[in-house]
């Protein structure tokens, strides 16, 4: 069946600082992926997706690269601020099928 | 537009008991509605999946008595958590597909259910 993997938190950082959170997953086909976020107090949003292959997601600063090679698609941002602080979800699938999400990763940045 | 609502955003009820959480699409009609369970430090599982009008098809694992969906309408979505037992405790979760299957899901803001 489907998985997603990715880097458990909190990961605390500076504000400004580089940002990467993994995500791997295995899954049969060729899903889509997908990154949420969810803001203290608030319900989750898509943040980002990608449906193929090499296909680059991105927003408000992120980017996920879809990586068959290695089953990947981390989240990057080339520097973080204080609003950036919520929990990240990587997830797979969509459609009737629904999603397959990671467990999420917690990310504090500080002032 | 595309907003969620889900009701209660939190519900303490006592073991044994019913307790109904609603999902609505405020905006957009959904023919297709998700319920996922998150326990704590774990992924958002999914439950089932919720059709307009027909049965719901659930997850391996999912006990269909236990946890009733019924989706009675384009924009409502209801999950009933009969007996409950402090196992249940959880934070559910709901979201729906606007338009086409292949459309980002949206979700409502998750009810946090605590059984005593």
């Amino acid at each position: 069946g489907n998985s997603v993997t990715q880097m458990e938190g909190p990961v605390t950082l500076s504000e400004e600082a580089f940002l990467t959170i993994n995500c791997t997953y295995t899954a049969t086909g060729y899903p889509s992926l997908f990154w949420y976020v969810q803001y203290p107090g608030e319900g989750l949003q898509l943040l980002l997706k990608a449906t193929k292959a090499d296909d680059k997601g991105s927003n408000k600063g992120f980017e996920a690269t879809y990586r068959k090679e290695t089953t990947s698609f981390h989240l990057e941002k080339g520097s973080v601020q204080v609003s950036d602080s919520a929990v990240y979800f990587c997830a797979l699938g969509g459609g009737a099928d629904g999603l397959t999400f990671g467990k999420g990763t917690h990310l504090i940045i500080q002032p | 537009g595309a907003v969620v609502s889900q009701h209660p955003s939190w519900v303490i009820c006592k073991s044994g008991t019913s307790v109904k959480i609603e999902c609505r699409s405020l905006d957009f009609q959904a023919t297709t509605m998700f319920w996922y369970r998150q326990f704590p430090k774990q992924s958002l599982m999914l439950m089932a999946t919720s059709n307009e009008g027909s049965k719901a098809t659930y997850e391996q694992g999912v006990e269909k008595d236990k946890f009733l969906i019924n989706h009675a309408s384009l924009t409502l979505s209801t999950l009933t958590v009969t007996s409950a037992h402090p196992e249940d405790s959880s934070f559910y979760i709901c979201s729906a597909i606007k338009g086409r299957l292949d459309s980002p899901l949206h979700f409502g803001n998750g009810t946090r259910l605590t059984v005593t």
